[in-house]
Formats: C-alpha cells, sequence, structure tokens
C-alpha cells in the first residue's frame, strides 16, 4: 500500500533562512506521481509540483526546489531565504500510476519569524 | 478557467442533524471530483472520489456519504451527524488520475 511520511512536524525558522523539508514515501509501483502543496492560513491548498518517478531530475522554481532521490524514495523541498509568507503547512503526497487516489502525508507546519 | 466552488465555508450543526455541502466545478467537463477530511490533526483523508456520474468509491467506512447527481457536482451528506464528524472538509478536482488536484476553500464543520 502507498504511503507517505513527513516526520517534522512543525519547523520554525526566521526570515532569509533555507529549510528543507523532509518528506519520504513506500509504494510498489514503478510508476508513480509525487506531489508537494501548500496550505496557508487560509485553508486553501495549493499545489507546487507534480513530479513521475520516471524522473529523477531536480527541479527549481525561484526560492523553491525538490530533491527527488528514487534510490532512498525521498522526496524532499527546500525553501531558500525563506520569508514570512512562507509560513504555511506544507503537504506531501503520492498517487500511484492510473490511480485516481492521492495519499497525503500528514504535514510539515513551517514557521517563517521576521 | 476552471473553478470549483464549495460552500458553506462555515458550518455549526448539533449532533444528529443531517448534513450537506455541495461542490461544484466549471470550466471542465468529467472533472474527478474528491471528498478529503483535515482533522485537527492536520492530515488529509480521503473520504469519497468519483470518475463519473452515479459512480462514488468510498475510502473509509463511516457515518457520511457521497453523490454525483450531475457531471460538475459532488455532494456530501449525512444523515446524523456525530461529533466526530467535525473538521475541515475539503473538494477537489483533476482531469484525469495521478493528475494534480485542484482545491476549493474548504468547509468547516463544528458538530456541538
Amino acid at each position: 500500500a502507498q504511503k507517505v511520511t513527513q516526520a517534522q512536524t512543525e519547523i520554525s525558522v526566521v526570515e532569509k533562512e533555507d529549510v528543507t523539508l523532509d518528506c519520504v514515501y513506500e509504494t510498489r509501483d514503478t510508476t508513480y506521481y509525487l506531489f508537494w502543496y501548500k496550505q496557508p492560513p487560509s485553508g486553501e491548498l495549493v499545489f507546487l509540483i507534480r513530479r513521475n518517478s520516471f524522473d529523477e531530475q531536480n527541479e527549481i522554481s525561484g526560492r523553491y526546489s525538490w530533491n527527488f532521490q528514487k534510490s532512498t524514495s525521498s522526496f524532499n523541498f527546500t525553501i531558500t531565504a525563506s520569508q514570512v509568507v512562507d509560513s504555511a503547512v506544507y503537504f506531501c503526497a503520492l498517487s500511484e500510476g492510473g490511480s485516481e487516489k492521492l495519499v497525503f502525508g500528514k504535514g510539515t507546519k513551517l514557521t517563517v519569524n521576521p | 478557467s476552471q473553478t470549483i466552488h464549495q460552500w458553506p465555508a462555515t458550518l455549526v450543526q448539533p449532533v444528529g442533524s443531517p448534513l450537506s455541502l455541495e461542490c461544484t466545478v466549471e470550466g471542465t467537463s468529467n472533472p474527478n471530483l474528491y471528498w478529503y477530511r483535515q482533522a485537527a490533526g492536520r492530515g488529509l483523508q480521503l473520504l469519497f472520489y468519483s470518475v463519473g456520474i452515479g459512480q462514488i468509491s468510498s475510502e473509509v467506512p463511516q457515518n457520511l456519504s457521497a453523490s454525483r447527481p450531475q457531471d460538475r457536482q459532488f455532494i456530501l451528506s449525512s444523515k446524523k451527524l456525530l461529533l466526530s464528524d467535525s473538521g475541515f472538509y475539503l473538494c477537489a478536482w483533476s482531469v484525469r488520475a495521478s493528475s494534480p488536484l485542484h482545491f476549493g476553500n474548504g468547509t468547516r464543520l463544528t458538530v456541538t
């Protein structure tokens, strides 16, 4: 069965620090998709990125970067030079190939202090 | 562009009362539709999903039910609410399997 583990329940940093959010997944499928979502205090979940299991290239989008390593079943998310607006709960999620179901980790609450 | 509407935003209901939460999607046809619940522990639990009209898959046995009477309408219901039904309910849609989910603003339900 598919499973996503986000071991960090809460992280607190000071503005401009870099921060990495960890995500470890379990699946028996060779084809799967990994996602990151952001949930700001308003509650709505915002899609950040999707990565498929055949593409291990790291991705960078502005201050955000993602490190996908199949060898360790991890899909970590780094925010560089964090800002107060980055404060949110971040969820990692997994979908096995062809499945309609998206399974989420329990989330990591990030607080960026000024 | 596609939009998703979910209402109401907040709801306070007594134990034993019925529930009906509605979600509609605009700007797309035959979407996959989902209901998730987020309890106090922040985890997101998949409750139901639907790949077409009248097709409902239930993930967790519980006091809730879902229906999809129209292509872009998804309804979450209960005949009698329990205290444990309190939580933040999120509706979402996607184009197809393994596509990103796009979420509504959620309904915060408090059962008293």
